[in-house]
């Protein structure tokens, strides 16, 4: 299975946009990327998925790039209700598919 | 909106015992998903079923068994519990016919073995 590496964690102040970055330098053509996060004491929570195309939602837009291998989740401007661990998962086009958390990214907001 | 829900919130339980942790998706959901989170780890799929058949199967231990019934809803059994085991337990649901592949969980189960 193709591995995301994500840093362990990142800051940012409240009402700035945060850019959370993900590398799959492994990934193959069915894969789409999914970011799920994790509030504490909570169970994770879908954010976003895209395949090619960069998309948005009302949570979060997601950038892919061109040739695939990387993604960048972006806040546009992060509450101190988004602190949380935030994971980039590669999963398969078929619905139904496990997902497979890696080391996410826990990210820290400043009031 | 309705949520996956999962019973019992807390569970304690001594070594060698055995727990049920019961799921109930949301409704129209066909799959469920069962994944363990230990202290300070990120989850980990254990297993999934779709139309009450088992779909997929991880790193779940054979002391573990679980099972969809009619009504979708699902049970894991955990046998000669150990102090291992102690997690959270999450569960999700998804329907293909909804947005692809989206999950969503559960609040949780917390086991622990003592």
């Amino acid at each position: 299975d193709a591995k995301t590496t994500q840093p362990n964690s990142m800051e940012s102040n409240e009402e700035e946009p945060v850019h959370l970055p993900c590398n799959h330098s492994t990934i193959s053509g069915t894969d789409y990327i999914h970011w799920y996060r994790q509030l504490p004491s909570q169970g994770p929570e879908y954010v976003i998925h895209g395949l090619t195309s960069n998309v948005n939602n009302r949570m979060a837009s997601l950038a892919i790039a061109e040739d695939r291998k990387s993604s960048t989740l972006i806040l546009h401007r992060a509450t101190l209700r988004d602190a949380a661990v935030y994971y980039c998962i590669l999963s398969k086009k078929t619905s139904g598919s496990r997902l497979t958390f890696g080391e996410g990214t826990q990210l820290t907001v400043n009031p | 909106a309705a949520g996956v829900i999962q019973s019992p919130r807390h569970l304690i339980k001594e070594k060698r015992e055995t727990a049920t942790l019961k799921c109930y998706p949301i409704p129209r959901h066909d799959t469920v998903y069962w994944y363990q989170q230990g202290p300070g780890q990120d989850p980990q799929f254990l297993i999934s079923f779709y139309e009450k058949m088992q779909s997929d199967k991880g790193s779940i231990p054979d002391r573990f068994s679980a099972q969809q019934f009619s009504d979708y809803h699902s049970e894991l059994n955990m046998s000669s519990l150990e102090l291992g085991d102690s997690a959270l337990y999450f569960c999700a649901s998804s329907s293909p016919i909804l947005r692809f592949n989206e999950q969503f969980f559960g609040p949780g189960t917390r086991l622990t073995v003592l």
